[in-house]
C-alpha cells in the first residue's frame, strides 16, 4: 500500500519563528488534506491539495504531484500553532484515507 | 457551516456497560466515517457509512456496532468493551465517499474503559 512519511516527527519553535513541514508519498494521489489536531483532539481542516499552491493567512501549501510530496508552511508561529500536524492522502484505487505519522509541534512564548 | 458535531466529549465506562457514541452533520454529506485514534498516533478507520448503508467495515470487533439512523446521524454502540479501547473516537464526514472529497472531522470522544 500507498506510505506516507512526514518530517521532522517533532519541531519546537520559538513563537515568531517560521517552520515548513513536510509530506512524502510513495504513490500518486487525488486527495491530500493537511490537518492540524489542537491539544484537546480536534483535527481541523487546513488544506486540500492535491496539487499545486494554496495560501490562507499565515499558513500555505505546496503539493508537487508529480514528485510526491507536499509541504505546509508556517509563518510568524503563535502558541495557538502548537499540537500535531498531519498529512492524509487517497488514491483513486483505495477506499480510505491514509494519514502520516504527523508532525509534533510546540511553540514556545 | 463545516461543522461535525460529537457528544458526549468524555465518557467513562467499566467492561460491562453499554453505550453509545452520537455524531451530527447538517452539511447535506452523505458519506460518514468513524475512526478510532490512539495517543501518539493518527486516526485509524473504523467504519464507512455511503448513504445511509455501511460500506466498509476494517474487521473491527463485533463489540463496536456502528448505526446510521438517518443521513445526518451517525451512532457508534459500546459493549463489553476492553481496557486496550481506550482511545479517542472521531467521526467524519463528506460530501460523497469518493476519492476527491474532502473529510471534516468532529471533535472527537475521548473513551475510558476500565
Amino acid at each position: 500500500g500507498i506510505q506516507v512519511e512526514q518530517s521532522p516527527p517533532d519541531l519546537i519553535l520559538q513563537e515568531g519563528a517560521n517552520s515548513t513541514l513536510r509530506c512524502n508519498f510513495s504513490d500518486s494521489v487525488n486527495n491530500l488534506q493537511w490537518f492540524h489536531q489542537n491539544p484537546w483532539g480536534q483535527l481541523i481542516n487546513l488544506f486540500y491539495i492535491p496539487s499545486g499552491t494554496k495560501q490562507n493567512g499565515r499558513l500555505s501549501a505546496t503539493t508537487v504531484a508529480t514528485e510526491r510530496y507536499s509541504l505546509l508552511y508556517i509563518s510568524s508561529s503563535q502558541t495557538t500553532d502548537s499540537g500535531v500536524y498531519f498529512c492524509a492522502v487517497r488514491m483513486d484505487s483505495s477506499y480510505k484515507l491514509i494519514f502520516g505519522s504527523g508532525t509534533r509541534l510546540l511553540v514556545r512564548p | 457551516d463545516t461543522e461535525v458535531t460529537q457528544t458526549p466529549k468524555h465518557l467513562v465506562m467499566g467492561m460491562t456497560n453499554k453505550k453509545s457514541l452520537k455524531c451530527e452533520q447538517h452539511m447535506g454529506h452523505r458519506a460518514m466515517y468513524w475512526y478510532k485514534q490512539k495517543a501518539k498516533k493518527p486516526p485509524e478507520l473504523m467504519f464507512v457509512y455511503s448513504y445511509e448503508k455501511l460500506s466498509i467495515n476494517e474487521s473491527v470487533p463485533s463489540r463496536f456496532s456502528p448505526e446510521c439512523p438517518n443521513s445526518s446521524l451517525l451512532n457508534l454502540h459500546l459493549h463489553a468493551l476492553q481496557p486496550e479501547d481506550s482511545a479517542l473516537y472521531l467521526c467524519a464526514s463528506s460530501l460523497r465517499d469518493s476519492v476527491t472529497d474532502t473529510q471534516y472531522f468532529g471533535p472527537g470522544t475521548r473513551l475510558t474503559v476500565l
